[in-house]
């Protein structure tokens, strides 16, 4: 089973400064499978980025993922105050399917 | 409009049994790899169980192996997770999915919860 570790757990920004989310695989993640979603408080999961890097349907381009092999990374550019969320990696290279634990951005 | 309604949680003792249903709408089901993903309270995400668009194949976390069978009917545009021998540490929100890899769709959610 890939164990996917996420860093920061929380992380404290303000509107319009740049966040940078980690996701760290425990074995390489073959053809980029990886995936980012965010939740917002009592909403079901929105899915923000596939293939590491490709924006899902509607995501605004403030959203870029990156990296490949064990180590992801989600951007957001300028942080909108809907942004204020949690966000979770998950891979697809092999089953189970699994996720990460889950950063949240929070408000400074 | 893509919908995903899943439907079927509720109040259950240990080893009891339940059955969730998704229901689909707004896109062609039959050509979608079908997953249950669910979150315990307070907790993160969980996979749980995909099953392949001719319901050929399916696949499950280790935890749910035996437990757990996943299904669905194409004619209905419907899915389905039968659960039995249920734990506390089932409880969750259940949420249906579209696709077997990522997931692309989310139903609303359906909350299971075991306990006596």
């Amino acid at each position: 089973e890939i164990v996917l570790t996420q860093s920061p757990g929380t992380l404290s920004l303000s509107p319009g400064e740049r966040a940078t989310l980690s996701c760290r695989a425990s074995q390489s993640v073959s053809s980029s499978s990886l995936a980012w979603y965010q939740q917002k408080p009592g909403q079901v999961p929105r899915l923000l980025i596939y293939g590491a890097s490709s924006r899902a349907t509607g995501i605004p381009d403030r959203f870029s993922g990156s990296g490949s092999g064990t180590d992801f990374t989600l951007t957001i550019s300028r942080l909108e105050p809907e942004d204020f969320a949690v966000y979770y990696c998950q891979q697809y290279s092999s089953s189970p399917r699994t996720f990460g634990q889950g950063t949240k951005v929070e408000i400074k | 409009e893509v919908q995903l309604v899943d439907s079927g949680g509720g109040l259950v003792q240990p080893g009891g049994s339940l059955r969730l249903s998704c229901a689909a709408s707004g896109f062609t089901f039959s050509n979608y790899w079908m997953s249950w993903v669910r979150q315990a309270p307070g907790k993160g995400l969980e996979w749980v169980a995909n099953i392949k668009q001719d319901g050929s194949e399916s696949y499950c976390v280790d935890s749910v192996k035996g437990r757990f069978t996943l299904s669905r009917d194409n004619a209905k545009n419907s899915l389905y997770l039968q659960m039995n021998s249920l734990r506390a540490e089932d409880t969750a929100v259940y949420y249906c999915t579209s696709g077997g890899s990522y997931f692309g769709y989310w139903g609303q959610g359906t909350l299971v919860t075991v306990s006596s």
